[in-house]
């Protein structure tokens, strides 16, 4: 069975600085997609990024890019330039391309704090 | 296009009753996932719809239970309350398919069980 796991529960950066969130997936599948999904406090949760797991280059969506390793199972997001407005629960998620059930897997989440 | 909606948005239920609750998804979307989200436990699959058909379920009693209908819009009920229920309840449409996978999601049902 597939696993995602986020090991880091709790991150803090300061304003206009770089942070990394990790993700880790397990998985026998070689088609599949991932995805970082943010929930600001009391707001509704917004898909950030995607990458699948058939292309080679990284995603990246203005500031916020994905380091992609296939073979270390290994997917985190990177937050340039961050702002108080990226304050939020990121979750990494793990849907398979071909099992035919399409399945989503959530990682429990990396609460990231902004700080001014 | 307009995005997921939920309804009611806050609820508040007695222990032992049961309650309802809707989600329109995003028209053209044929495939609607519930998730239980609480502090302690972070996000829980509960089941997801496709055409009418539940493809697949999470680990939650039998007093869970869902439906889609045939304009893609799914209802979930839950049966005698309990407090643990307390919880915000997701619901995330997508087109179900291989590819498009995103899922978009709806504000969430708060419900709380006194």
């Amino acid at each position: 069975a597939q696993t995602v796991t986020q090991s880091q529960p709790e991150m803090s950066v300061q304003e206009a600085e770089t942070v990394t969130l990790s993700c880790t997936y397990d998985t026998s599948e070689s088609d599949y997609y991932l995805f970082w999904y943010k929930q600001p406090p009391s707001r509704q949760m917004i898909l950030v990024i995607r990458q699948e797991a058939y292309k080679q280059q990284n995603a990246t969506e203005n500031r916020f890019s994905v380091n992609f390793q296939k073979a270390a199972k290994s997917f985190s997001l990177k937050i340039s330039d961050s702002q108080l407005g990226d304050a939020a629960m990121y979750f990494c998620a793990y849907r398979s391309g071909s099992s035919g059930t399409y399945k989503y897997i959530f990682g429990t989440g990396t609460r990231l704090k902004v700080l001014a | 296009k307009a995005g997921v909606t939920q309804t009611p948005r806050y609820l508040i239920k007695t222990r032992g009753q049961q309650v309802t609750l809707s989600c329109s998804p995003i028209s053209g979307h044929r495939s609607v996932s519930w998730y239980q989200q609480t502090p302690g436990q972070g996000l829980q699959f509960l089941f997801e719809y496709f055409s009418e058909t539940q493809r697949n379920k999470g680990n939650f009693p039998g007093r869970f239970s869902g439906r889609q209908f045939s304009n893609s819009r799914s209802e979930m009920n839950v049966s005698t309350l309990e407090l643990g229920d307390s919880a915000l309840y997701l619901c995330a449409s997508s087109s179900g398919g291989r590819g498009a996978p995103e899922q978009y999601f709806g504000p969430g049902t708060r419900l709380t069980v006194t």
